[in-house]
């Protein structure tokens, strides 16, 4: 089956810190990759996505490279503020199935100013 | 251009009762999937609807149903509720069951059985 492997929380980083938080898949098809960010009490918001390997996914400062052969995809950021703080979900969807997606547990960031 | 709406936003239910969410997909948006997700937890896929069916299922019992309306909208509906129901149930809309379309998500229902 398809499984999402996050490194553990919480995450806490002082304000213009470097963030990676690590993410590993395993799919038995090809997957679509994501990373969505929830801030308390909210849904879902989708940050960044990539379709296909080598894909780099970016926005709002954040970056992902869809790794296929280490089976990854590594949220960064090169310099984080207060209002970051918040939980991450990497996330994959095989093609067949855009609408099915595996979620990872979450890794829970907070920035200390 | 409204995004996905849920309803209602909160609500608590009793052991054994029954529960329907509501949700309505955005504007363009064909197909209809639902999420349960526990506190301290990623979200986990229930079923998706599209064109008036279930397409997909995860791993709930059949006390988890749906349905989905001519307009898109699609309601989640539980039967003998049960503690460990007690979650944010999301619900996430794209234009497209197969490919690679993003999906966007709801605010959510929060359900608390007691």
């Amino acid at each position: 089956g398809n499984s999402v492997t996050q490194m553990e929380g919480p995450v806490t980083l002082s304000e213009e810190a470097f963030l990676t938080i690590n993410c590993t898949y395993t799919a038995t098809g090809y997957p679509s990759l994501f990373w969505y960010v929830q801030y308390p009490g909210e849904g879902l918001q989708l940050l960044l996505k990539a379709t296909k390997a080598d894909d780099k996914g970016s926005n709002k400062g954040f970056e992902a490279t869809y790794r296929k052969e280490t089976t990854s995809f590594h949220l960064e950021k090169g310099s984080v503020q207060v209002s970051d703080s918040a939980v991450y979900f990497c996330a994959l969807s095989l093609n067949t199935n855009a609408g099915k997606s595996t979620f990872g547990d979450g890794t829970t960031l907070t920035v200390k100013p | 251009d409204a995004g996905v709406t849920q309803s209602p936003t909160h609500l608590i239910k009793t052991r054994g009762q029954q529960v329907t969410l509501r949700c309505s997909p955005k504007s363009g948006h064909d197909t209809v999937s639902w999420y349960q997700q526990a506190l301290g937890q990623g979200p986990q896929f229930i079923f998706q609807y599209y064109e008036e069916e279930e397409r997909q299922r995860g791993n709930f019992p059949d006390r988890f149903s749906g349905h989905q309306f001519p307009n898109y909208s699609s309601e989640l509906n539980v039967n003998a509720l049960l503690l460990g129901d007690s979650a944010l149930y999301l619900c996430a809309s794209s234009s497209q069951p197969t490919g690679v379309e993003t999906q966007y998500f709801g605010p959510g229902t929060r359900l608390l059985v007691l």
